[in-house]
Formats: structure tokens, C-alpha cells, sequence
């Protein structure tokens, strides 16, 4: 069953905006992870963000966690064309080599 | 270091037919994930292994699915026989299992596209 749900499940922005996706998932989490999928192509990892953390930033990257309220949120800011893709929330149940439970999806679609 | 690897990248088979996929791991990753992602959709886990242990098998269709790690290195993921459900890519990830750094982050290959006619 899928443990997160994105919001909203498509995104169009002009290059240079920023774009906001949020995940929203059901059970107690020990770490939840953002991935980027281009068309066809495997996930890259984007970034990691532990149960017991509100913010982490990696470059025009920033998510965001909030436990009490079971969500997190990606912002990508400054976007550009090749940001173009699908990205998924994937929450890790446990710590150490636990499977991840991804949600549906964003498809963002950043416009020269 | 290299990445995931995954053969074939497409596959076109008949209902009823059988299919393999192979996945070879980075180097020295200990856990390896046999994913299924259905369009529209994100991956669900199939099975995983922890070197040639299965450690999660619990969504494997064991009717026709079938997975093993020899050596726990390599892996091969067959569909015997297949269904026309079973059109999704299949993705192979793996994650390493040592003193520090993140045990939690998976690196994909690009998976293997199936299409059951």
C-alpha cells in the first residue's frame, strides 16, 4: 500500500520560480527520503531527512518535516528546465537497510 | 564508482511467456531491492536481500515471481508465467552496509521497462 501521498500530483512553473511539492504519509517514520525520476530513466537520491530533524538543505534544495503532522515539503527554488521530472516521497519505516514505501508522485514540468 | 547495472532495458513478451531481468549491484553493497513500478505509479518492493539472504519477500507474487543473489552479488528477477499486469518497469536498487555515511540511501539502476501483450 503506498505510505505517501504528493501534492499535487502535476506542477507547471517558468524557469526561475520556485516550485513547492508536498508528502503527506500515514505511520511513524524514521527517516523520509526525496528521489527525482527522469522520463524513462532509475531515481536519483536527493536528499534525506531523519525523523528527529525539521530542515535540511541541500543546494536549491529544501525540505522540510513536520512529525506532528505526518508531511513534508520539497522546494526547489530558482528552478531550471532540467529540473523537469518526476519526484517521489519515500519514507523509511525503520533505520539501516529498510525498503522505502514511495508515494504516486509530482510531476513537475519546469517551462523555458 | 559505477552505478546500478540492469539488463535488458526493454522487454516485449506474450502473456503466459516467461522473462528474466539481471541486476548487478555497486561494488560491495551488502542490500539489494528488487522494485516493480507500475505507470502513473511509484515503485512498490518486490523483495529484498541482504547479501544472498532474503530479507523482505512479503509482496513477491510467489506464484510466478521468482528472485535469487547468487554469491550475494548479482541478482536475477523472473516472471514465470507473465501476466499482462506485469507490464511496469522493473527497478533494481542496492545500498551499502558499512560504518557511516547514510545505510538508508538507495541507488537505482535504470531499470527494466516490460511490456505484456
Amino acid at each position: 500500500s503506498q505510505q505517501g501521498e504528493e501534492d499535487p500530483q502535476a506542477l507547471s512553473i517558468q524557469e526561475g520560480e520556485n516550485a513547492t511539492m508536498n508528502c503527506s504519509y500515514k505511520t511513524s517514520i524514521n527517516n523520509l527520503q526525496w528521489y527525482r525520476q527522469n522520463s524513462g530513466r532509475g531515481l536519483v537520491h536527493l536528499i534525506l531527512i531523519r525523523s528527529n530533524e525539521r530542515e535540511k538543505h541541500s543546494g536549491r534544495l529544501r525540505v522540510t518535516l513536520d512529525t506532528s503532522k505526518k508531511s513534508s515539503s520539497l522546494l526547489i527554488t530558482a528552478s531550471r528546465a532540467a529540473d523537469t521530472a518526476s519526484y517521489f516521497c519515500a519514507t523509511g519505516l525503520g533505520s539501516g537497510n529498510t525498503p522505502l514505501v514511495f508515494g504516486k508522485g509530482t510531476r513537475l514540468s519546469v517551462i523555458a | 564508482e559505477a552505478g546500478v547495472a540492469q539488463s535488458p532495458r526493454y522487454k516485449i513478451i506474450e502473456k503466459r511467456q516467461s522473462v528474466a531481468f539481471w541486476c548487478n549491484p555497486i561494488s560491495g553493497h551488502a542490500t539489494l531491492y528488487w522494485y516493480q513500478q507500475i505507470l502513473g505509479q511509484g515503485p512498490k518492493l518486490l523483495i529484498q536481500f541482504q547479501n544472498n539472504g532474503v530479507v523482505d519477500d512479503s509482496q513477491l507474487p510467489k506464484d510466478r515471481f521468482s528472485a535469487e543473489r547468487l554469491k550475494g552479488v548479482d541478482s536475477t528477477l523472473k516472471i514465470q508465467p507473465a501476466k499482462l499486469e506485469d507490464s511496469a518497469v522493473y527497478l533494481c536498487a542496492s545500498s551499502p552496509r558499512r560504518a557511516g555515511g547514510n545505510q538508508e540511501t538507495q541507488y537505482f539502476g535504470p531499470g527494466t521497462r516490460l511490456l505484456v501483450l
